[in-house]
């Protein structure tokens, strides 16, 4: 069964700091990864989707970096703003299914 | 284009009530699914559908049904609500294989 892993649970860092968010996976024969973003009390909102043949994908001052041998992959932001507080959720689909496995996700906090 | 949308978005039941959770998406997506978030537990999913006509159990499925009226609307019934039920419960599209998109939710409370 796939394990989908996010450390740290929570993040605090100040204004202009660049974000490192981190999420591994146990079985590394996947289809795609996918990163969203929720805000207190709202759905989820795709932020990027790599797939198993990509090593990275980027979209403005987000770029997701994906290891599919070690299983991990990396979620930067630069610059990071308070508006960028939120809960980053990964999640993981394999080969020929269509479930999401996700992380339990981190919780950042930029503050101003 | 509203993208996914549920309704309602808050629900209290009382235990063994039933009840039916709506979903709609205007993307053309032939593949939608429902989950669950709890503390602690993350998202799960209860049911998906690969296609119009088409519905697969997914990781909790026991105390819900579905039902795929067509390409547009997904919906999940619970038959006799149970306070494990309690949880946000959200509905996602996509085309198969491609980014799912999520509604906002419905926050269901079972007394």
């Amino acid at each position: 069964k796939q394990e989908v892993t996010q450390i740290p649970a929570a993040l605090s860092v100040p204004e202009g700091e660049n974000l490192v968010l981190n999420c591994s996976f146990t079985d590394s024969a996947i289809y795609n990864l996918q990163w969203f973003r929720q805000d207190p009390g709202k759905g989820l909102t795709s932020l990027l989707l790599i797939q198993s043949s990509q090593r990275e994908q980027t979209s403005g001052r987000l770029n997701a970096s994906l290891d599919k041998s070690s299983g991990r992959s990396t979620l930067y932001i630069a610059a990071s703003q308070p508006g960028d507080s939120a809960t980053y959720l990964c999640a993981v689909r394999p080969y020929n299914d269509y479930k999401l496995s996700f992380g339990a996700g981190t919780t950042v906090t930029v503050r101003a | 284009n509203a993208g996914v949308t549920q309704t309602p978005k808050f629900q209290v039941l009382k235990t063994g009530q039933s009840m039916t959770l709506q979903c709609a998406q205007d993307m053309n997506h032939n593949s939608m699914y429902w989950y669950r978030q709890d503390p602690g537990m993350g998202l799960r999913l209860i049911y998906y559908s690969a296609s119009e006509g088409t519905t697969d159990k997914g990781e909790v499925p026991n105390g819900y049904n579905v039902s795929r009226l067509n390409k547009r609307e997904f919906s999940l019934r619970l038959e006799s609500a149970a306070p494990s039920q309690t949880s946000v419960y959200f509905c996602a599209s996509s085309l198969t294989g491609y980014e799912q998109y999520f509604g906002p939710g419905t926050r269901l409370t079972v007394t």
